[in-house]
């Protein structure tokens, strides 16, 4: 069967670094994917990982290991705006034609 | 581009009712991607098509749940007769491709009483 696992609550101060991690079991993969959603918001895209490693786009950070099945998305420098859930978004197929799953999300809390 | 639009933003209905939420996607993309948010299931997918054909509806839940694109511009999702568990936000999305970055509309946000 297919799981996908983040924690559902993060709280966090300002100016610091919070890492969200993700779990997920999958027959397939192909990408992890990581979106941003404010409340009453839509989800937009942040990140995307193909291959294992660090991808780095300002503040945000988003890093893969296929072979443990694990990804973070990695906030720094933390701003009260970075208040959101955050959603990791595994493509589950063998392909770039499998659509992404999301789950629950987890919900960031930056606080002053 | 105005972005993913749909309409309406809200709508508050008496269970029975027929719901038909409407979603345009940005022009160029091929995929079409209905989803449901609810606190307690997250954010779910019901349905996709690409390049207007249905691809995938096994997250339709019942059978009072249809899809239909009937051209590049435009999808429907109808929820007939309406219950008061499909009180949710429902979000269009669409991508260049199946797998890739989808981009979200503001979603409806469904309420049946």
């Amino acid at each position: 069967g297919q799981s996908l696992e983040q924690p559902s609550e993060v709280t966090a101060v300002e100016g610091a670094i919070v890492q969200i991690n993700c779990t997920y079991q999958t027959s397939g993969f192909y990408g992890l994917s990581w979106y941003q959603q404010h409340d009453g918001g839509a989800p937009t895209f942040l990140s995307y990982n193909g291959l294992d490693g660090l991808e780095e786009t300002g503040r945000f950070s988003s890093f893969l290991s296929r072979s443990d099945s694990y990804g973070y998305l990695l906030l720094q420098e933390l701003q009260m705006k970075d208040s959101a859930s955050y959603f990791c978004a595994p493509s589950l197929g063998n392909s770039g034609n499998t659509p992404l799953v999301f789950g629950k999300g987890t919900r960031l809390s930056v606080i002053a | 581009d105005a972005g993913v639009i749909q309409s309406p933003r809200h709508e508050v209905t008496e269970m029975g009712q027929e719901v038909t939420l409407r979603c345009k996607p940005i022009s160029g993309h091929n995929s079409l991607f209905w989803y449901r948010q609810t606190m307690m299931r997250g954010l779910e997918l019901l349905i996709y098509f690409n390049n207007n054909v249905p691809i995938d509806d096994s997250g339709m839940p019942e059978d009072r749940f249809s899809a239909k694109m009937p051209n590049a511009s435009f999808s429907t999702l109808k929820i007939q007769p309406s219950e008061p568990r499909d009180s949710a936000v429902y979000f269009c999305a669409g991508g260049l491709g199946v797998g890739d970055e989808q981009f979200f509309g503001p979603g409806t946000r469904l309420t049946v009483l």
